[in-house]
């Protein structure tokens, strides 16, 4: 079965840098689309970031644009997230969601990981 | 990315049938039939729902139903059950992106 796991998240000050990893399993991690949606604590769902099958598409959120990269490694068929000059806003627990569709960028999100949480406080 | 705009909350009794609106623009919602719900438990990851509008997941039941009309979307939600309290987010494709509502709180009387 489909299973995601996050790892990454911690408790770090204004201004830092933290890299979040998502370990997929149980499909064709090279046939799918990947993103990163975000929960701030008592908050909705913000979508952040999305990656293309095979990397060549990236593209994210205006709330985080310049500030976070998204990547993946294939041979590793895990997903990342690169999270620089982080803000008290960027609190939350971040998810890593599966595309539904092969080779599309389009969602839905069928499947999530459990989230880890990332806490920026000064 | 201005979210979608979604009640803050509905109410229903166990056995009627709830609907939960989802506005968006005419650069999300109402120019893609890409329009998709999840249901999310406290403490739990979301679970897609409905998408493409009126589609279900396999495994989802027949009591989830959406629609949409121009720029608004709806989820209805018939026969309510006690385990369908939750909070329910609609999504949409916005070109390159997702844009999520701010979510709806349902509870059953």
């Amino acid at each position: 079965q489909v299973q995601l796991v996050e790892s990454g998240g911690g408790v770090l000050q204004p201004g830092r840098s933290l890299r979040l990893s998502c370990a997929a399993s149980g499909f064709t991690f090279t046939s799918h689309a990947m993103h990163w949606v975000r929960q701030a604590p008592g908050k909705g769902l913000e979508w952040v970031a999305l990656i293309s099958y095979d990397g060549s598409k990236k593209f994210y959120a205006d709330s985080v644009k310049g500030r976070f990269t998204i990547s993946r490694d294939n041979s590793k068929n895990t997903l990342y997230l690169q999270m620089n000059s982080l803000r008290a806003e960027d609190t939350g627990i971040y998810y890593c969601a599966r595309d539904f569709r092969y080779y599309d960028t389009s969602g839905p999100f069928d499947s999530w990981g459990q989230g880890t949480l990332v806490t920026v406080s000064s | 990315q201005s979210a979608l705009t979604q009640p803050a909350s509905v109410s229903g009794s166990p056995g009627q049938s709830i609907t939960i609106s989802c506005t968006g623009t005419s650069s999300d919602v109402g120019s893609y039939n890409l329009v998709s719900w999840y249901q999310q438990h406290p403490g739990k990851a979301p679970k897609l729902m409905i998408y493409e509008v009126s589609k279900r997941p396999s495994g989802v039941s027949n009591r989830f139903s959406g629609s949409k009309s121009g720029n608004t979307a709806s989820l209805t939600i018939s026969g309510l059950q006690a385990e369908d309290e939750a909070d329910y987010y609609c999504c949409s494709y916005a070109g390159s992106s997702s844009v999520f509502g701010g979510g709806t709180k349902l509870t059953v009387l």
